[in-house]
């Protein structure tokens, strides 16, 4: 079974600095999908940014990127220019490649809580 | 654009209480999801549906039961609600199960059971 391991309950970054959030995930399977999702206290989950496992290069989305590791079956996302806006529990998910079902299914870390210092 | 939507938004129960919670999504997508979140567990698959008509169990089926009369809905029941079942619902669609196919999620529902 797919695991994903978030292993930072917090992190706490500055106004306009970097921050990078980190995810390692275990599979069997060589073609998958990752995803960043960002919960507010709203409590709306908001895809941030996704990967495909048979793509090398790096997701990227404006102030939002991943280091893809497939190797190391790691999945970083780092925030740049951090705004106050970015202050929300951010999730690592797996979803398998394989199409239906319960493989269509995520599989959640358990969270990053970022906080955005002014 | 509504995308999906999940009603109630809150809701407390009595042990042993029964209740459903919907969920609607107007985008036309084949698949939807069960989710449960808890604290330093992250989202569980509860239940799932693959089309109109069709429902699966998830990873957390036990005393929930879910119904797919329609595309646009996904009915998410309580028999007879328990203290370990409060937690927040989040109900997801996506267009199908093929590749590359964004979940989309409503706002989440917090039940607590009393």
């Amino acid at each position: 079974a797919q695991t994903v391991t978030q292993s930072q309950p917090e992190m706490s970054v500055q106004e306009a600095e970097t921050v990078t959030l980190s995810c390692t995930y275990d599979t069997s399977e060589s073609d998958y999908y990752l995803f960043w999702y960002k919960q507010p206290p709203s409590r709306q989950m908001i895809l941030v940014i996704r990967q495909e496992a048979y793509k090398q290069q790096n997701a990227t989305e404006n102030r939002f990127s991943v280091n893809f590791q497939k190797a190391a079956k790691s999945f970083s996302l780092k925030i740049s220019d951090s705004q106050l806006g970015d202050a929300a529990m951010y999730f690592c998910a797996y979803r398998s490649a394989r199409a239906g079902g319960a493989t269509n299914k995520l599989i959640f870390g358990t969270g990053t809580l970022l906080a955005v210092q002014p | 654009n509504a995308g999906v939507t999940q009603t109630p938004k809150f809701r407390v129960l009595k042990t042993g209480q029964s209740m459903t919670l919907l969920c609607a999504q107007d985008m036309n997508h084949e698949y939807m999801y069960w989710y449960r979140q808890d604290p330093g567990m992250g989202l569980r698959l509860i239940h799932y549906s693959v089309g109109e008509g069709t429902t699966a169990k998830g990873e957390v089926p036990d005393g929930y039961n879910v119904s797919r009369l329609k595309k646009q809905n996904f009915l998410l029941g309580l028999e007879s609600a328990a203290p370990s079942q409060t937690s927040v619902y989040f109900c997801a669609s996506s267009r199908s199960g093929g590749r590359n196919q964004p979940q989309h999620f409503g706002d989440g529902t917090r039940l607590s059971i009393l």
